[in-house]
């Protein structure tokens, strides 16, 4: 695909329960990013992965929050252990070399928490 | 904390008009600008950026002003079309290690037929 793709598309869950996100970033591009959405705000950054690099985690609000990136490319955003306050859309992003450039933007994963 | 911020959550204009939409940030070590366009469901998509060695670059239909003496950033939109209807985002980047970006929280541009 040309663009980044991001799954589920939407997510309902029961508070307490696990849930993955999964990001696949655009080919070649070797930083990759996840932020959050919550209704009407801007974007919080969350994580950040840049080639073989340790990755940036000084976003991620608790320790319920982690990420992995398998293989310089795909990504899975996990939180464990839902609770209300985590419902939001959760964003994708990839660049190509990790410098503040253009960061393109996947679609989201829309995650509600019951 | 520092943060980036827009003086108007919302602004109408009509069709035809050009649209101004004004960003404030705060930390002046803050070299990279990019302005974001997000559509009702859908991810942000990248509209326009500047480095802080430049004060004005234009795009197609957009420009992007740079004042870093009051630390003001603007997005200007000429000819304004329902199309162009979407909240937008200035984001920063403060340099060194990390990439991040900064978004501010937004501004609702709506535009009337």
């Amino acid at each position: 695909g040309a663009g980044v793709s991001q799954s589920p598309s939407n997510k309902v869950t029961e508070k307490g329960k696990d849930v993955e996100l999964r990001c696949d970033p655009i080919s070649g591009h070797t930083a990759l990013y996840w932020y959050r959405q919550s209704l009407g705000q801007g974007l919080e950054f969350l994580i950040y992965f840049q080639g073989n690099s340790a990755p940036d985690k000084s976003g991620l609000p608790s320790d319920r929050f982690s990420a992995e990136r398998t293989g310089g490319s795909v990504s899975t955003l996990t939180i464990q252990r839902t609770q209300q306050e985590d419902s939001a859309v959760y964003l994708c992003a990839s660049s190509l070399q990790g410098a503040p450039e253009t960061q393109y933007f996947g679609p989201g994963t829309r995650l509600l928490v019951l | 904390g520092e943060s980036v911020g827009l003086h108007l959550p919302t602004l109408s204009v009509q069709e035809g008009d050009n649209s101004i939409i004004n960003c404030a940030y705060s930390n002046s070590a803050s070299d990279y600008f990019i302005w974001y366009k997000q559509e009702s469901g859908k991810g942000p998509q990248f509209i326009i950026d500047i480095r802080s060695n430049m004060d004005k670059r234009q795009g197609q239909r957009v420009t992007v002003l740079l004042n870093k003496t009051v630390k003001h950033l603007s997005l200007q939109i000429a000819a304004t079309q329902p199309g162009d209807s979407a909240v937008y985002f200035c984001a920063e980047n403060r340099g060194g290690a990390t990439n991040k970006l900064i978004f501010g929280t937004g501004t609702l541009l709506a535009v009337q037929p």
